[in-house]
């Protein structure tokens, strides 16, 4: 079982918008803003889409953005395309760790 | 631009050894903490260690602890992972990966391409 939490897929649209939710406790993503994301195409190495909770690397488009409340960190992408369909995964800085803690990830299907 | 290549990677039995290299290119290697992390396949991530930019801080998971070890040569620009006594659920895509600056084990903003580890008799 993963430390944190993610729905195992989620889907919509083109041009729709979706959230994907993560979901730990206050030692990893409730007590510090050091959550991240990660977007991983079949068969690629991951990318990072998201630091710091909410901040783009550059070069990752606007349509992402990343916020959170609590225990659970979301990451909202906009304007669905078909490329976004990929893996999702989420992670943090843990105190219970020297090392950072992944989500499940999340399947994003574009219907 | 920043390259991670990884080596090393095949089918060992239960109980083998294997060493993984990744070649870095297109930054100061040495001035940046490194990690391994795996993925076993269908399955999520597992951050396995990492190592400081000096080389004197290094950290593990509890689930590789005493039977893998990192290590960095700066003068070459390369990782390793020495990975000993393995076992059938070691079997994954092992990915080098660049922690971002100022970040130690917990954010890392480039990654290789992995090399996949198969632990099977």
């Amino acid at each position: 079982q993963s430390a944190l939490t993610q729905p195992a897929s989620v889907s919509g649209s083109p041009g729709q918008s979706i959230t994907i939710s993560c979901t730990g406790t206050s030692s990893d993503v409730g007590g510090y803003n050091y959550v991240s994301w990660y977007q991983q195409h079949p068969d690629k190495a991951p990318k990072l889409m998201i630091y710091d909770v909410s901040n783009r690397p550059s070069g990752v488009s606007n349509r992402f953005s990343g916020s959170k409340s609590g225990n659970t960190a979301s990451l909202t992408i906009s304007g669905l395309q078909a490329e976004d369909e990929a893996d999702y995964y989420c992670s943090s800085y843990t105190s219970r760790s020297n090392l950072g803690i992944f989500g499940g990830g999340t399947k994003l299907t574009v219907l | 631009q920043v390259q991670l290549v990884e080596s090393g990677g095949g089918l060992v039995k239960p109980g083998g050894s294997l060493r993984l290299s990744c070649a870095a290119s297109g930054f100061t290697f040495s001035n940046y903490y490194m990690s391994w992390i795996r993925q076993a396949p269908g399955k999520g991530l597992e951050w396995v260690s990492y190592i400081s930019s000096g080389g004197r801080t290094i950290y593990y998971a509890d689930s590789v602890k005493g039977r893998f070890t990192i290590s960095r040569d700066n003068a070459k620009n390369s990782l390793y992972l020495q990975m000993d006594s393995l076992r059938a659920e070691d079997t994954a895509v092992y990915f080098c990966a660049r922690d971002s600056e100022g970040y130690s084990g917990y954010l890392v903003d480039y990654w290789g391409q992995g090399t996949l580890v198969t632990v099977s008799s």
